[in-house]
């Protein structure tokens, strides 16, 4: 089974702080995304990467960075927390190579809340 | 962009009752992905479909997609509490990378 963690499931931050959110898969998925979701707004895409050191922004990506420098592991930074941030963030991951399928693996999700 | 609409937003039924999901596109679909969410949880994955007219089953859950490829409905039969949590479709968008939309998502509360 493919298995996508998340480091924390709940975090709490203080405005201005610099948040780290990372996550792991263990399949060797070529495609990785951080999503945030809100209520009555879904999953938005903030960013996706298609290969190591390869990253594009999603619909929302302001405010947030990303680091890929192993294929397992997309990191998603927040240089300035701000509260607008306090968010449910949910990392997937998708295999590429010989697959017709868009189906993305999820992570179980970090509780963000900024104070 | 292509942009995709949950009905109804949340959904409160009965043990042993049937219910139904909708999920319209604003554009033609290339597939559709149903999944289920448990609150405070990742997203379990539960059925594609890809072709107009397709209609797939597991368990007690049948998901649907139209002729027409821009709609597709999610059917419960017999719902249990065990279905309970929250039902979002997405659908890839014509680029690479397997970047999916999603819609809004609908909370279902099934009372025992």
């Amino acid at each position: 089974d493919v298995k996508v963690t998340q480091s924390s499931r709940y975090l709490v931050k203080r405005t201005g702080e610099k948040v780290f959110l990372e996550c792991v898969q263990d399949m060797d998925h070529e495609n990785m995304f951080w999503y945030r979701q809100d209520p009555g707004l879904g999953l938005r895409l903030i960013y996706f990467s298609y290969d190591v050191k390869m990253k594009e922004k999603g619909d929302i990506p302001e405010g947030y960075s990303v680091s890929r420098e192993k294929k397992e592991r997309f990191s998603l930074i927040l240089e300035s927390a701000s509260t607008n941030q306090t968010s449910m963030y949910l990392c997937a991951s998708r295999l590429l190579a010989g697959d017709n399928s868009y189906e993305q693996y999820f992570g179980p999700g970090t509780r963000l809340t900024v104070t | 962009s292509q942009e995709l609409e949950q009905s109804p937003q949340s959904l409160i039924v009965q043990e042993g009752k049937n219910l139904t999901i909708n999920c319209t596109s604003s554009k033609t679909l290339y597939g559709l992905y149903w999944y289920k969410q448990k609150y405070g949880e990742g997203l379990i994955f539960l059925m594609m479909l890809q072709k107009g007219g397709e209609e797939k089953s597991h368990e007690k859950i049948t998901a649907k997609l139209d002729e027409k490829k821009q709609q597709s409905s999610l059917h419960i039969t017999a719902s249990q509490p065990s279905h309970a949590g929250i039902y979002l479709c997405g659908a890839p968008t014509r680029s690479s990378y397997g970047k999916l939309t999603f819609g809004q998502g609908t909370i279902l509360t099934v009372h025992p």
